[in-house]
């Protein structure tokens, strides 16, 4: 039972445009969320994160938004740049006895064409 | 330089064949963990470690072994009993600070069976 969904394995955008990335997952105890960015045959980096006492954080062109009710986040990297082509996780993680214990999402392959 | 080096990048195993993944950190961080990708799916946790001298099973142990004698170091061994080891693998550390937790990856090690 995956925890955490992305169910849009690709995405293709133009340049200059929005691209809009979603993730929901299910587990109500998920009280920090973050987005991770990876390149082929390279690690993930860290890209943002939220808490679940927000509904928005923003750096620079990357915004993740979050709804509690709907258990769903999202992404919006605005302006697209082709730099941006990489693959996107999205992660989930909740406070346990052992200490934090993250979840990812299968991921979603982004395309900014040029 | 601070980070995570994994070693090596490829790794052949042979049937009935114990290997081991090396995973270092100079980043001082207490928490390490081990990620297993196959292809169209996310990280799934192996083990992780929040101290040294302890570590937790994450959703796939199965087959699969570690150590944490030091900070610095969280080597993986992959046993005879992990029938389907061909797989990506990647070792990532993280701190906890004022509720967050961020994990830092390396470069992955790409195993395959003869």
């Amino acid at each position: 039972d995956q925890q955490v969904k992305q169910n849009s394995p690709s995405l293709s955008v133009q340049e200059g445009r929005i691209s809009i990335l979603n993730c929901d997952y299910t587990n109500s105890m998920f009280d920090y969320f973050l987005w991770y960015k990876k390149y082929p045959a390279e690690g993930p980096t860290f890209l943002i994160s939220i808490s679940s006492i927000k509904d928005k954080n923003e750096d620079g062109r990357f915004t993740v938004f979050l709804n509690k009710s709907a258990k769903h986040l999202s992404l919006h990297i605005v302006p697209s740049q082709p730099g941006d082509s990489a693959v996107y996780f999205c992660a989930a993680s909740e406070v346990n006895t052992g200490g934090f214990k993250t979840i990812f999402g299968a991921g979603t392959r982004l395309f900014v064409k040029a | 330089d601070g980070g995570i080096t994994q070693s090596p990048k490829y790794l052949f195993r042979k049937e009935g064949q114990n290997v081991t993944l090396s995973c270092e950190q100079n980043l001082n961080h207490d928490a390490m963990y081990w990620y297993r990708q196959d292809p169209g799916q996310g990280l799934r946790l192996i083990y992780y470690s929040q101290i040294v001298n302890d570590f937790q099973k994450g959703d796939i142990a199965e087959g699969y072994s570690v150590s944490r004698e030091k900070k610095e170091s969280f080597p993986l061994t992959v046993t005879s009993a992990q029938k389907n080891p061909t797989a990506f693998y990647l070792c990532a550390s993280s701190y906890w600070q004022g509720g967050e937790n961020i994990q830092y990856f390396g470069a992955g090690t790409r195993l395959s069976v003869l």
